[in-house]
């Protein structure tokens, strides 16, 4: 079974800190995904990578960037937390063209 | 652009009742369209898929969802909920393969609450 693990569950970061939400998949998938999930707005992509150093913007990127050194590991960063980055975010690899397998999301608070 | 509209943000319905819950899109290709439900506190997961062949899809815990091009939809529907179904639902639209066709674009969702 595909395995889509995300290091926190619920993080709490103050406006302006660096911060780091890291995703690991166990099955060797080409494309990894970050979205984020808002009440009401539903999921919206913020960035993807169809291969190791390869990204691409989503439909909401400003004022985040990824990193995907690895194959097994995309991780999304937010450069200067701010208030209105307060979501879940949501990991998601898939292999390609096959449906998505998401993680069970990182619940972030910027206070 | 693809989008995807799901009209009902909430559905409420008893126990035993059928459902169906509405997704329409727009998309001036092929799409691959795709049904995820997401129950409390967890991530997605997959119900069903519609990539090409027979329009009628059956998926797990017995949702099904019809694809019709005509009308640019993929409803889902259950004929008899459980109060386990209880969740939201999401609707999802693709276009085929490579380059920026991996994006998959979601509806907004639809909360399905079971009554007893």
């Amino acid at each position: 079974d595909v395995k889509v693990t995300q290091s926190s569950r619920y993080l709490v970061k103050r406006t302006g800190e660096k911060v780091f939400l890291e995703c690991v998949q166990d099955m060797d998938h080409e494309n990894m995904f970050w979205y984020r999930q808002d009440p009401g707005l539903g999921l919206r992509l913020i960035y993807f990578s169809y291969d190791v150093k390869m990204k691409e913007k989503g439909d909401i990127p400003e004022g985040y960037s990824v990193s995907r050194e690895k194959k097994e590991r995309f991780s999304l960063i937010l450069e200067s937390a701010s208030t209105n980055q307060t979501s879940m975010y949501l990991c998601a690899s898939e292999p390609q063209n096959s449906p998505l397998h998401f993680g069970n999301g990182t619940r972030l608070t910027v206070t | 652009a693809q989008s995807v509209t799901q009209l009902d943000s909430q559905v409420p319905v008893f126990e035993e009742a059928p459902v169906e819950l509405r997704c329409n899109y727009s998309s001036s290709v092929s799409v691959y369209l795709f049904w995820y439900v997401q129950y409390p506190n967890q991530g997605l997961q997959l119900l069903l898929k519609y990539l090409s062949g027979s329009t009628l899809v059956k998926g797990i815990n017995g949702f099904e969802a019809e694809f019709n091009k005509s009308q640019t939809s993929f409803h889902l529907r259950k004929p008899s909920v459980h109060i386990s179904d209880t969740a939201e639902y999401f609707c999802a639209v693709r276009k085929g393969s490579g380059g920026s066709n991996y994006k998959l674009t979601f509806g907004k969702g639809t909360l399905l609450t079971v009554n007893p």
